[in-house]
This record gives C-alpha cells, structure tokens and sequence, in this order.
C-alpha cells in the first residue's frame, strides 16, 4: 500500500541549511508535496514537484526527487527562526487530489 | 470565505457521546477533504468528497465515523459513541478539484479530546 515515512526531528543553527528527507512507495504518485504546520495552524503548502522532473528551485526551497529510489528531500537555506515548524511530506494516490503524508519533520531552528 | 473555516475549534467530550465536527471550504472549491493528525501519526486520510460524485470513505478507521457534504459547499464529519482513540485534531481541506496538481488548502482543525 501507500505509505511515505519521515524522520522526526530536526534541528539546525540559524543561517545553516536544513535538510528534509522523505520516502514514498507509490511509484505511479504525478506530483509530491511539502506541506508546512505552525503551531496552532492548519497545513500550509510550500512547494510541490512533477514527478518527471529531478530538482525544483523556489527562493531558499530546494526540492530533489530521485524517483528510481524514492526519494525526495527538501533543502531550505539560511534557515531563519520563523523557518520552526513541522514539515510533511505527501503523495498524491492514483488520479485524484487525495494525498497520502508522511508524519511530519518537526524542525527546531537555535538562535 | 477567504479560506477553509472549521469549528469548534476545540471540543471536549466524554466517552461514549456523539459529536459532529463543521467545516466551511472555500467558497467555489469543489473537492472537500477530511483529515485526522494524532500525535506522532502524521496525516490520515479519512474521506473527501468531489462535486456530486460518491464520496471516497476508505480512510473512515470505523463504521462510527461518517461525514455529509449538503449542496456541495459545508460538510459534518460525525463520530458516534466516541472513544478516547478518538482524540486527535481533525484537519479540512478543499480544492478546486480533485486534479493530482490541484493545491490543498487547509482549516486550522478541530482539537477533539475524548475523556
């Protein structure tokens, strides 16, 4: 079945570049997502990526995705304080909007 | 709206009672999506509705859970004879459809705490 796994916790320097790294099983997913929680806040989306492309580039977001294994990572740079929260990692099911997450990165950013 | 409402925004029950969770979508969107995330489980995918289509309920975890869209704008998600496993956040969402690039756009959940 579906299922997209996550490591749980992270935690970086301020100015450090924070790496978020995903696994996905469903190999037919057409796009995968980055969604952002602050505390007390619903899911926010950051960015997402085509399946058919390797890397995608937005301001201090840098998504990879290496189909052949499964991967997708989420590289934020000069990571900032406002940067803490939990992300999650989603993939879409078959032809439809419904997304399958991951459990979610929580990132903690030290001064 | 100006984005997905849900209310209450926190509900406190005793085991064994009825409760029913609103969501209002963004005006317009067409796909409605209900979600729950119990501490350290992540996102799980309960049910969504698109349009006048049968809703997907594969996610529903038990037959005690079921969910309505009315005229295709606000749904009730409604749990019977709740359970303390009950407890979590239920998060909605709404699309414009149910397009596989379609953006998700969620409320800020229901706090359900079963005591």
């Amino acid at each position: 079945g579906e299922d997209v796994e996550q490591s749980l916790f992270l935690s970086v320097r301020e100015g450090d570049s924070s790496v978020i790294n995903c696994t996905y099983t469903d190999s037919s997913s057409t796009y995968l997502y980055w969604y952002k929680q602050e505390p007390g806040a619903g899911l926010q989306l950051l960015t997402y990526i085509f399946s058919n492309m390797d890397m995608k580039q937005d301001q201090r977001l840098t998504v990879l995705l290496n189909k052949k294994d499964k991967h997708l990572s989420l590289r934020i740079a000069d990571t900032q304080t406002g940067d803490s929260a939990i992300y999650f990692c989603a993939e879409s099911s078959g032809n439809t909007g419904k997304l399958i997450f991951g459990q979610g990165t929580t990132l903690q950013v030290k001064p | 709206g100006a984005g997905v409402s849900q209310s209450p925004s926190n509900k406190v029950t005793e085991k064994g009672k009825d409760v029913e969770l609103r969501c209002d979508p963004i005006s317009g969107h067409t796909a409605l999506y209900w979600y729950r995330q119990s501490l350290g489980q992540g996102l799980e995918f309960l049910i969504y509705f698109q349009g006048n289509s049968a809703p997907d309920k594969s996610g529903l975890p038990s037959d005690r859970f079921s969910a309505e869209r009315t005229g295709g704008s606000v749904s009730t998600l409604t749990i019977q004879r709740t359970q303390q496993e009950d407890s979590a956040v239920y998060l909605c969402a709404s699309s414009r459809t149910v397009a596989t690039n379609e953006k998700l756009f969620f409320g800020s959940g229901t706090q359900l705490s079963v005591l």
